[in-house]
């Protein structure tokens, strides 16, 4: 079955540290990947996303994510991590091709707390 | 830029009240989306629509129905609200003309219902 796992319910890190957030899958094949924001409150906003080609994707915020075929992860991360940067995050696939195009699956999230 | 529009940021309803929550998108998107997120849960699918007049369930279809009458509009309506509808509800839309190119989301709706 096509799942999205993101090992990590919560985590805490301090201002100006790096952080990576962990996003694993389980796809028939290689999937569209998407990263996105939830600050308290509102809507998901898109991070960054990997079609195909160079498999480390730049996006917005500063944020970075590496897609790892061989373990079928699709890391984000940050060099130095801002205040404003606590929020949710949401690792997601999705299908090349076929009936369920369109659909997104997505993982359960992971809270981000900054410690001044 | 793509702009998902939630008409209401915050409901308060009665239990048992049929509740509409109404979702518009500016992009001419083929796909929209019916989310409800809750704490530890994430997000749950309810129902989604490729076309208009048209419509799949999702995950947790229970209590909910929709309705696209036109391609940018995109209805939610619960039937008969109970108190474990309250939820933050998310509709999102996506294109799929050149491949799938992820949802854009709108603000989101906290629903209570009292």
């Amino acid at each position: 079955a096509q799942s999205v796992t993101q090992p990590d319910i919560h985590i805490t890190v301090s201002e100006g540290a790096s952080l990576e957030l962990r996003c694993n899958y389980s796809y028939g094949a290689t999937p569209y990947l998407f990263w996105y924001v939830q600050s308290p409150g509102q809507g998901l906003q898109l991070l960054l996303k990997y079609f195909s080609g160079d498999t480390l994707v730049q996006g917005i915020k500063g944020f970075e994510a590496e897609f790892k075929r061989s373990q079928s992860s699709f890391n984000l991360r940050k060099p130095s991590v801002h205040w404003s940067d606590a929020a949710e995050y949401f690792c997601a696939v999705g299908a090349r091709s076929g009936g369920s195009q369109g659909n997104l699956i997505f993982g359960k999230g992971t809270k981000l707390s900054v410690k001044p | 830029d793509v702009k998902v529009t939630q008409s209401s940021r915050y409901l308060v309803k009665r239990t048992g009240e049929k509740v509409f929550l109404e979702c518009v998108q500016d992009m001419d998107h083929e796909n929209m989306f019916w989310y409800r997120q809750d704490p530890g849960l994430g997000l749950r699918l309810i129902y989604f629509s490729y076309d208009v007049k048209m419509k799949e369930k999702g995950d947790i279809p229970e209590g909910y129905s929709v309705s696209r009458e036109k391609k940018e509009r995109f209805s939610l309506i619960l039937e008969s609200a109970s108190t474990n509808q309250t939820s933050m509800y998310l509709c999102a839309s996506s294109s799929t003309g050149r491949g799938n190119y992820g949802y854009t989301f709108g603000s989101g709706t906290r629903l209570t219902v009292v």
